[in-house]
């Protein structure tokens, strides 16, 4: 059974700083992982999605990398903002299912 | 493009009676939606994957008699929770799938149901 696990469960940070979000993964058989975002109270936002032969996406001040062999992937965010302030969960799919993580909760303090 | 809705987005009845959410892919045949159930603080749990035009497939530990899916057409399907009771308080959300697993999943925004 596929196990997803984020490292902090919350993290606080001042603004205009870098910062690194861990997803970990227990089954390495997976066809891809997805970065999420979710504000209080709200749906899921997409923010990055890696295939399983990819090593890393970019998006803005985003950048996910993914290491199958050793089921880890970081979430980069530079130059943080207090827009950034949300629940960052990853999920990957695996054998016919979308496995979420437990989740950090980031908040940028300005 | 992939815009999925879902109506009510939040609900408060009392115990006993049944409420039904919809879940709808406004711009995309979905062959496959998913239903999925967050309680505060905790993560997305898988609770049913329905394709259309079949029963859906329960995870374990997911009453399929409490938690009715029906997903008559590739942009609609929905989950009705049944005699409900407090603890099926929680933030039910849909997601649609156009292919295969590997696939984007597109996630609607949610319904919050309190049960009173």
């Amino acid at each position: 059974k596929q196990e997803v696990t984020q490292i902090p469960a919350a993290l606080s940070v001042p603004e205009g700083e870098n910062l690194v979000l861990n997803c970990s993964f227990t089954d390495s058989a997976i066809y891809n992982l997805q970065w999420f975002r979710q504000d209080p109270g709200k749906g899921l936002t997409s923010l990055l999605l890696i295939q399983s032969s990819q090593r890393e996406q970019t998006s803005g001040r985003l950048n996910a990398s993914l290491d199958k062999s050793s089921g880890r992937s970081t979430l980069y965010i530079a130059a943080s903002q207090p827009g950034d302030s949300a629940t960052y969960l990853c999920a990957v799919t695996g054998n016919e299912k979308l496995t979420f993580g437990t989740g950090t909760r980031l908040t940028i303090i300005p | 493009g992939a815009v999925v809705s879902q109506h009510p987005s939040w609900v408060i009845c009392k115990s006993g009676t049944s409420v039904k959410i919809e879940c709808r892919s406004l711009d995309f045949q979905a062959t496959t939606m998913f239903w999925y159930r967050q309680f505060p603080k905790q993560s997305l749990m898988l609770m049913a994957t329905s394709n259309e035009g079949s029963k859906a497939t329960y995870e374990q530990g997911v009453e399929k008699d409490k938690f009715l899916i029906n997903h008559a057409s590739l942009t609609l399907s929905t989950l009705t929770v049944t005699s409900a009771h407090p603890e099926d308080s929680s933030f039910y959300i849909c997601s649609a799938q156009t292919g295969a697993i590997q696939e984007t999943q597109y996630f609607g925004p949610g319904t919050r149901l309190l049960v009173l």
